[in-house]
């Protein structure tokens, strides 16, 4: 079994739809991440957590919310989709003072 | 904004040439890491290179940084036809936030 699954794997939505992206991971690490990637560019940092009750902003969380609903799973939101929210999101984890992070397989979004 | 700048934008060689990549990035850095993403697929972490180290090893990997002109080398030596991928540097200045650069679409022809 994959150590960090996301749910949905492809998703189409209409523009103004709320939708939630998940991620669960078995690995028991504290961080989780997301991040979106786009034609052309790295990943860009959306949302990060170091713990259950630790949730911070990164570089392009507008538009965009996360819960945090226990050690093993981070949620990502977005309120009222729109198409430039059209990109492939990964999830990804790492342990307290571990540099390096285990991705997820991603989920594909089509905001139409 | 991203911190890494990498290049080419995209690589294609014959299986069994050497391919070179190039990471560029701004700011002070803790550590530089290269990862790979298999066409759409998650990233899987291939090597990490401290601000103090100049040349590491791994495999057929061979990844140099360069401090002082900010800027990285990942060698993927014998290609094979599974390196075809796209590959990412990402600099981590301490805080354990990663920063991107926008990846080297690598093609291995057969």
């Amino acid at each position: 079994d994959a150590d960090v699954t996301q749910t949905p794997r492809n998703r189409i939505t209409k523009t103004g739809k709320r939708i939630m992206l998940e991620c669960s991971q078995t690995k028991g690490h504290d961080r989780m991440y997301w991040y979106r990637q786009d034609p052309g560019l790295g990943l860009r940092l959306i949302y990060y957590s170091f713990d259950v009750k630790d949730i911070n902003k990164g570089e392009i969380s507008d538009g965009y919310s996360v819960s945090r609903q226990a050690q093993a799973k981070f949620s990502l939101s977005l309120e009222s989709a729109i198409p430039n929210q059209t990109a492939l999101y990964f999830c990804a984890t790492n342990a307290a003072e571990q540099e390096t992070q285990y991705f997820g397989p991603g989920t594909r979004l089509l905001v139409l | 904004s991203q911190q890494g700048e990498e290049d080419p934008q995209a690589l294609s060689i014959q299986e069994g040439e050497n391919a070179t990549m190039n990471c560029s990035y701004k700011t002070s850095i803790n550590n530089l890491q290269w990862y790979r993403q298999n066409s759409g697929r998650g990233l899987v972490h291939l090597i990490l290179i401290r601000s103090n180290e100049r040349e590491k090893h791994s495999g057929r990997l061979r990844v140099t940084l360069d401090t002082s002109k900010k800027s990285s080398s990942l060698l993927i030596t014998a290609s094979r036809a599974a390196d075809t991928a796209s590959y990412f540097c990402a600099t981590d200045a301490g805080n354990y936030q990663l920063i991107w650069g926008a990846g080297t679409k690598l093609i291995i022809k057969p």
